[in-house]
């Protein structure tokens, strides 16, 4: 069982839609990121998380420590939001990322 | 500012052959990784520097995977006797600080094709 899960796959929404993407983990973190990789590859760090909730414009990431879970919520989804979304998390006290295996998201105008 | 820069951004290779990939962190970034992406697949961890501790080198997947850094520069992966299942996008990040406390910067990787 992989450590880090996220849900849905693959996800395929009309513009304007609110969106969510879903990440668990089963192992002690020190924190907890959102990224987003662009169909050229490149990856930008949205959000990185210990407790509580995070916005940036219409972005919001939320974690729950105890049930081990975050959240990636897209508020008025845009055709340019399509891209992979990636949960990590440092385990422990450690440096390195560990990976989810990435949500595709595609908004459709 | 300069963000983290990688070359050469494509490498094609034929197996056995050994190859170097290049990384160079943004500046005053103690802390660098190395992760890579093979086709349709998760990012995996491979290595990780911070400062002037011993890097950890548990991603690393075979004895043929190695890499170096310079203080709290430039680092160079280096892959010797290439296999076709090396073929991956080999990204380069870096961070402010270590322990999970710092947003990571990633480079834009360098895809290479071992054939």
């Amino acid at each position: 069982k992989n450590e880090v899960e996220q849900s849905p796959q693959n996800l395929t929404a009309q513009e304007g839609e609110f969106i969510t993407i879903n990440c668990s983990y089963s192992v002690g973190i020190s924190a907890l990121h959102w990224l987003q990789q662009h169909p050229g590859g490149g990856i930008v760090s949205l959000f990185m998380l210990s407790s509580g909730k995070k916005k940036h414009g219409r972005l919001i990431a939320t974690i729950n420590i105890q049930e081990k879970h975050s959240s990636l919520h897209i508020t008025a989804s845009h055709p340019r939001d399509s891209a992979v979304y990636i949960c990590a998390v440092n385990r422990g006290s450690q440096g390195n990322l560990i990976f989810g295996k990435g949500t595709k998201l595609s908004v459709k105008p | 500012g300069a963000g983290v820069s990688q070359s050469p951004s494509n490498k094609v290779t034929e197996k056995g052959k050994d190859v170097e990939l290049r990384c160079d962190p943004i500046s005053g970034h103690t802390a660098l990784y190395w992760y890579r992406q093979r086709l349709g697949q998760g990012l995996e961890f491979l290595i990780y520097f911070q400062g002037n501790s011993a890097p950890d080198k548990s991603g690393l997947p075979s004895d043929r995977f190695s890499a170096e850094r310079t203080g709290e520069s430039v680092s160079t992966l280096t892959i010797q006797r290439t296999q076709q299942e090396d073929s991956a996008v080999y990204l380069c990040a870096s961070s402010l600080g270590f322990l999970g406390l710092y947003e990571q910067y990633f480079g834009p990787g360098t895809r290479l094709t071992v054939t």
